[in-house]
């Protein structure tokens, strides 16, 4: 079955930089993109970007370009998200999720079907 | 970037009876609208796409529909396990992808 598994919860103090985890079973692992979606305490999801794990490409949120990097190793099956300089409402919920895709119409689209259990990074002096 | 607005932000209904959930969109997405149920310290589940396509797994009372700016998330019949806050999703036009702020479905 499809299993994305993340790093354990971090805390960091502002300024630093945190990378979190996301390792996939149950699938080919070059075959599906990765999304980052965060979550503050209470709030909603946001979107901060998606990596083909096929070939590296990234796309990332206009407000976090420059302080996101996403990358993949296939060796291992795993998925990366590093945050750098980071800030108090940086704290959040981090999650990978698989990013199915499917077609109706002649037209192919691009969601969300299996997710990680969550990763919480705190930000805290 | 689109806009997703939820409506109600809680909704309280009994078990057993329907629940109408609201999402709008601030243009069009077509048909390419996504539905999340999120249970306190889980992540998000998916429900329904393509507006009104069950996921693998997602029992009947679930239905989606709507299309252009205006969908809907109904769930016919309450069970205990249905209490969860509710997300909707478009895919249409990204990046960014853009969720709702979510509906709160709490037991009256």
């Amino acid at each position: 079955q499809v299993q994305l598994v993340q790093s354990g919860a971090e805390v960091k103090k502002p300024g630093a930089s945190v990378k979190v985890s996301c390792k996939a079973s149950g699938y080919t692992f070059t075959s599906y993109g990765i999304s980052w979606v965060r979550q503050a305490p209470g709030q909603g999801l946001e979107w901060m970007g998606w990596i083909s794990a096929y070939n590296g490409n990234t796309n990332y949120a206009q407000k976090l370009q420059g302080r996101v990097t996403m990358t993949t190793d296939t060796s291992t099956s795993t998925a990366y998200m590093e945050l750098r300089s980071l800030r108090s409402d940086d704290t959040a919920v981090y999650y990978c999720a698989r990013e199915w895709r499917y077609c109706s119409g002649g037209s192919c689209y691009t969601l969300f079907d299996y997710w990680g259990q969550g990763t919480l990074v705190t930000v805290s002096s | 970037e689109i806009v997703m607005m939820q409506s109600p932000a809680t909704l309280s209904v009994s078990p057993g009876e329907r629940a109408t959930l609201s999402c709008r969109a601030s243009q069009s997405v077509s048909s390419n609208l996504a539905w999340y149920q999120q249970k306190p310290g889980q992540a998000p589940r998916l429900l329904i796409y393509g507006a009104s396509t069950r996921a693998t797994g997602i029992p009947a009372r679930f239905s989606g529909s709507g299309s252009g700016t205006e969908f809907t998330l109904t769930i016919s019949s309450l069970q205990s396990e249905d209490f969860a806050v509710y997300y909707c999703q478009q895919y249409n036009n990204w990046p960014p992808y853009t969720f709702g702020q979510g509906t709160k479905l709490e037991i009256k």
